[in-house]
């Protein structure tokens, strides 16, 4: 099993670009999330979801979009790029048993974006 | 604004001391958990405590977390260089989502 992915690794973009960022997960878990990390501000919560075609917001989702069409895929999308969007971007997934979630998150391995 | 309080910041050592990692916050947490970063990759989980005065070990680390449930705090016996990386600790504080620390830069110098 792959776990989770994210493509790209690594994007340079200009002021007012827009970019998809893909996660994927081939867990089966139902949660996934968008994370952004920066310097001493640890990790914060963009959007997430809790199933299949449903979002919510985090704590920071201003200048962001998302969408979950299947399952296995959680899309974070900027549509006017801001240099203050220059940040790693991480997404997870966590799963839930018997109803009950267990808030463990299986992280992907980064994208780092800039924006110029 | 973190709702989770990790301290030191930044912590660097000798290979073989003993180190403490402290996470406070004021509000009381389902459970808390502890991650590991190491550069260019994603957090990893360590263990997950539940339980108030519930303490868990994992080879040179002992997890303890507070009979409150608002705090918590990693130790590492006899570090190594492997241990180095940024911990990170988290808190569930309802069934979807974590509250994350900024996370402790953790160097053991060999």
């Amino acid at each position: 099993n792959a776990g989770v992915t994210q493509t790209p690794k690594f994007r340079v973009l200009k002021t007012g670009q827009s970019m998809t960022l893909l996660c994927a997960q081939d867990m089966n878990h139902e949660y996934m999330y968008w994370y952004r990390q920066d310097p001493g501000m640890g990790l914060r919560l963009i959007h997430y979801s809790v199933g299949e075609g449903t979002t919510a917001k985090g704590e920071v989702p201003d200048g962001y979009n998302v969408s979950r069409l299947k399952k296995q895929n959680f899309l974070l999308g900027l549509e006017s790029a801001a240099p203050s969007q220059t940040s790693v971007y991480f997404c997870a997934s966590s799963y839930s048993y018997r109803g009950r979630s267990y808030n463990e998150q299986f992280f992907g391995p980064g994208t780092r974006l800039t924006v110029l | 604004t973190q709702l989770l309080e990790q301290s030191p910041q930044f912590l660097s050592i000798q290979e073989g001391e003993n180190l403490t990692v402290y996470c406070n916050s004021s509000s009381v947490f389902s459970s808390l958990q502890w991650y590991r970063q190491e550069p260019g990759e994603g957090p990893v989980l360590l263990v997950t405590v539940v339980t108030g005065g519930e303490v868990k070990k994992l080879k040179r680390l002992t997890f303890q977390f507070g009979d409150a449930r608002k705090d918590s705090s990693l130790h590492i016996t006899a570090a190594q260089p492997g241990d180095t990386g940024l911990y990170l600790c988290a808190g569930a504080w309802n069934d979807y989502k974590l509250s994350f620390g900024a996370g402790t830069t953790v160097t053991v110098r060999a």
